[in-house]
């Protein structure tokens, strides 16, 4: 079953807005993951952020998480063309398994 | 390092045929992830392995799917007999410690 949820389902932005893109899951976790996949293409590891941190920075990323309310958001600031692709969370519980939601497909039009 | 490599890339088979994909995970890394990515229900795991070990196979959709993991720089997931249903794209991942690597994919199409 799938663990985090991602929302909205697709997202199209103008280049150099902000692209905010939430998560939510329904189990306790130890980590809580996004990836992006362009399209062909494997899945690539952008953030971590561990349960008992609330905000964490790289580079143009940005994600927050609230255990209380189970859920994340990454956001993408200043976006540009190359930043379309999917985008994907991941809830790691206590038995290292990774669990995926279904995916944000963002478009950032030039 | 090369990244984690799986082959092939592209298989085109027919139904009842057995396929067989294949994983080079990342030297040094001591766990490894079988996935599958369909549009209908996402990127789903299918089995991981921890030291060669397997840990939990719960995602194994049926008896028709076997994984095994020889040794620590290889691994397979074979699917015999195959049917339409399992086209998808098939995805190898490794992982040392909390992120995981993913190789390209295998996109598995079944006439």
């Amino acid at each position: 079953s799938q663990q985090g949820e991602e929302d909205p389902q697709a997202l199209s932005i103008q280049e150099g807005e902000n692209a905010t893109m939430n998560c939510s899951y329904k189990t306790s976790i130890n980590n809580l993951q996004w990836y992006r996949q362009n399209s062909g293409r494997g899945l690539v590891h952008l953030i971590l952020i561990r349960s008992n941190e609330r905000e964490k920075h790289s580079g143009r990323l940005r994600v927050t998480l609230d255990t209380s309310k189970k859920s994340s958001s990454l956001l993408i600031t200043a976006s540009r063309a190359a930043d379309t692709a999917s985008y994907f969370c991941a809830t790691g519980g206590a038995n290292s398994k990774l669990t995926f939601g279904k995916g944000i497909t963002l478009s950032v039009r030039p | 390092d090369a990244g984690v490599i799986q082959s092939p890339r592209h298989e085109v088979t027919e139904m009842g045929q057995e396929v067989t994909l294949r994983c080079k995970p990342i030297s040094g890394h001591d766990y490894l992830f079988w996935y599958r990515q369909t549009m209908m229900r996402g990127l789903e795991l299918l089995i991981y392995f921890n030291n060669n070990v397997p840990i939990d196979d719960s995602g194994m959709p049926e008896d028709r799917f076997s994984a095994k993991m020889p040794n620590a720089s290889f691994s397979t997931l074979k699917i015999q007999p195959s049917e339409p249903r399992d086209s998808a794209v098939y995805f190898c991942a490794s992982r040392d410690t909390g992120e995981l690597f993913f190789g390209e994919g295998s996109r598995l199409t079944v006439l």
